[in-house]
C-alpha cells in the first residue's frame, strides 16, 4: 500500500516563474490538504481539497492554487514565485471526518 | 498569542535519560491533538494522538489537560534515535479541518 507520495522532490525556479507540485493520496483517503514549511517552522496550511473543490483556506495569497482529480490526487500551483516562497511544500492526505492526517515527503522548492 | 506554542529547545539529554515536552495552545474549541515527529529535512510522522485520557504507546505518554489548554509528551529510557523534533500539533475543530502546528522541539539524545 503506497503512501502519500509528491512529485518533484526538488525543484528551483526563479522569481516571477510559476510552479506546479504533484501529490497522491494514501490509498483509501479522499482529502488531500498542503502544508508550506519554511525552515524552522512549523508547516503552515495552505488549503485543502474535499470532493474536488478547495473547502478550506489559510492566509495564503490568491497566487497559490491548487486542483483536486477524480482520482483524489491534488496539484498545488504558485504564480509569480517570489523568494520568500522558498520552503518545504507537503501534501497531508486523510479521510474525511478523521482528524489523523499523513504526509508525503515533501517538495523542496527553492526560489532564485 | 501563537494558536499553538512550544518551547524550541533545544533539548540535549543522555542515553536512557527521561524527557518531557510541554505544549499549549489558544483555542479552548480545539477537538483533536496529536504529536508528530519529524526528522531532519523529512516529513513530519505521526507519533501519536493524545486523547482525554492520556495515552501510552511503549516509551511515549501522552497528557491532555482541557481545562489548562495544554498537551505533554513524555519520552522514557531514551534512545539516540529518538532525536528528532517534535511537532506539537491540534486539529481547530471536529473532523476533517486544517491541522496547526507548533514551531516544534528539537531533541538530541547523546551517547
Amino acid at each position: 500500500d503506497a503512501g502519500v507520495t509528491q512529485s518533484p522532490t526538488h525543484l528551483i525556479k526563479t522569481r516571477g516563474q510559476q510552479v506546479t507540485l504533484r501529490c497522491s493520496p494514501k490509498s483509501g483517503h479522499d482529502t488531500v490538504s498542503w502544508y508550506q514549511q519554511a525552515l524552522g517552522q512549523g508547516p503552515q496550511f495552505i488549503f485543502q481539497y474535499y470532493e474536488e473543490e478547495e473547502r478550506q483556506r489559510g492566509n495564503f495569497p490568491d497566487r497559490f492554487s491548487g486542483h483536486q482529480f477524480p482520482n483524489y490526487s491534488s496539484e498545488l500551483n504558485v504564480n509569480a514565485l517570489l523568494l520568500g516562497d522558498s520552503a518545504l511544500y507537503l501534501c497531508a492526505s486523510s479521510r474525511a471526518g478523521v482528524g489523523e492526517a499523513f504526509f508525503g515527503q515533501g517538495t523542496r522548492l527553492t526560489v532564485v | 498569542r501563537k494558536e499553538v506554542e512550544q518551547d524550541p529547545g533545544p533539548f540535549n539529554v543522555p542515553e536512557g535519560a527521561t524527557v518531557a515536552f510541554n505544549c499549549t495552545y489558544s483555542n479552548s474549541a480545539s477537538q483533536s491533538f496529536f504529536w508528530y515527529r519529524q526528522d531532519c529535512r523529512k516529513e513530519p510522522k505521526l507519533l501519536m494522538s493524545v486523547y482525554s485520557s492520556g495515552n501510552e504507546d511503549g516509551r511515549f505518554t501522552a497528557q491532555l489537560n482541557r481545562a489548562s489548554q495544554y498537551i505533554s509528551l513524555l519520552i522514557r529510557d531514551s534512545k539516540l534515535s529518538d532525536s528528532a523534533t517534535y511537532l506539537c500539533v491540534v486539529n481547530k475543530y471536529s473532523g476533517n479541518t486544517p491541522l496547526v502546528f507548533g514551531k516544534g522541539t528539537r531533541l538530541s539524545v547523546i551517547a
